[in-house]
């Protein structure tokens, strides 16, 4: 099994749509988790930590469910700007060399 | 602004050279990385370096050298061992407190290097 697992996609989802993305780890001694946006050829940019009682930052939600091992993503009414490829991040001890990066989700928001 | 400066963009270089792609930060951080992305796949690690003339191998660091004479800057070197060279090269630096789980990365904005 894979560490780090996701849905490559893509996703086409319309402008205001209400979009979801999975990720699935392996490690359950795994620490700290983080969705990080990256737009074709740049850099990956961090978009949001992802906290045990899940946490919000406008239109983004992040979940974790450890007993499951994965974490989730939830876009609300999307944005033509929000079309990228989003990377799930998990870290396995103190430490920012442990992180393991998924191979990320692409959306593409469509008017 | 702090950022992180990575030079050049693109570069494109022959087989048999080596070549090194600078990464310079300026946000004070004690930690550097190097990154590789090939298409369809996730970063992987090169080389880390968590202080000044220290510096550890990642996941994949065959074919490459690093040097951390200073803080601000983790060059590069892609030697004529690398088997496969050409991809898109990512630095990044954190704060990386030892004791903390919660150090998120911020990245340069990467080197595209094609070997021919």
């Amino acid at each position: 099994r894979k560490e780090v697992e996701q849905d490559p996609g893509p996703f086409n989802v319309p402008e205001g749509a209400t979009v979801a993305f999975n990720c699935t780890y392996s490690n359950s001694a795994s620490q700290s988790f983080f969705w990080y946006r990256q737009d074709c050829r740049k850099e990956p940019k961090l978009l949001m930590s992802v906290y045990s009682s899940g946490n919000e930052d406008g239109r983004f939600t992040a979940q974790l469910n450890r007993a499951s091992q994965y974490i989730s993503l939830l876009i609300r009414d999307s944005k033509l700007s929000d079309s990228a490829t989003y990377l799930c991040v998990v870290t396995t001890g103190a430490g920012s060399y442990q992180l393991t990066f998924g191979k990320g989700t692409k959306l593409s928001v469509i008017p | 602004d702090g950022g992180i400066t990575q030079s050049p963009k693109y570069l494109f270089r022959k087989e048999g050279q080596n070549v090194t792609l600078s990464c310079e930060q300026n946000l004070n951080h004690d930690a550097m990385y190097w990154y590789r992305q090939d298409p369809g796949q996730g970063l992987r690690l090169i080389y880390y370096s968590q202080i000044v003339n220290d510096f550890q191998k990642g996941d994949i660091a065959e074919g490459y050298s690093v040097s951390r004479e200073k803080k601000e800057s983790f060059p590069l070197t892609v030697t004529s061992a690398q088997k496969n060279p050409t991809a898109f090269y990512l630095c990044a630096s954190s704060i990386d407190d030892w004791s903390s789980y919660n150090s998120p990365l911020h990245f340069g904005n990467g080197t595209r290097l094609t070997v021919t």
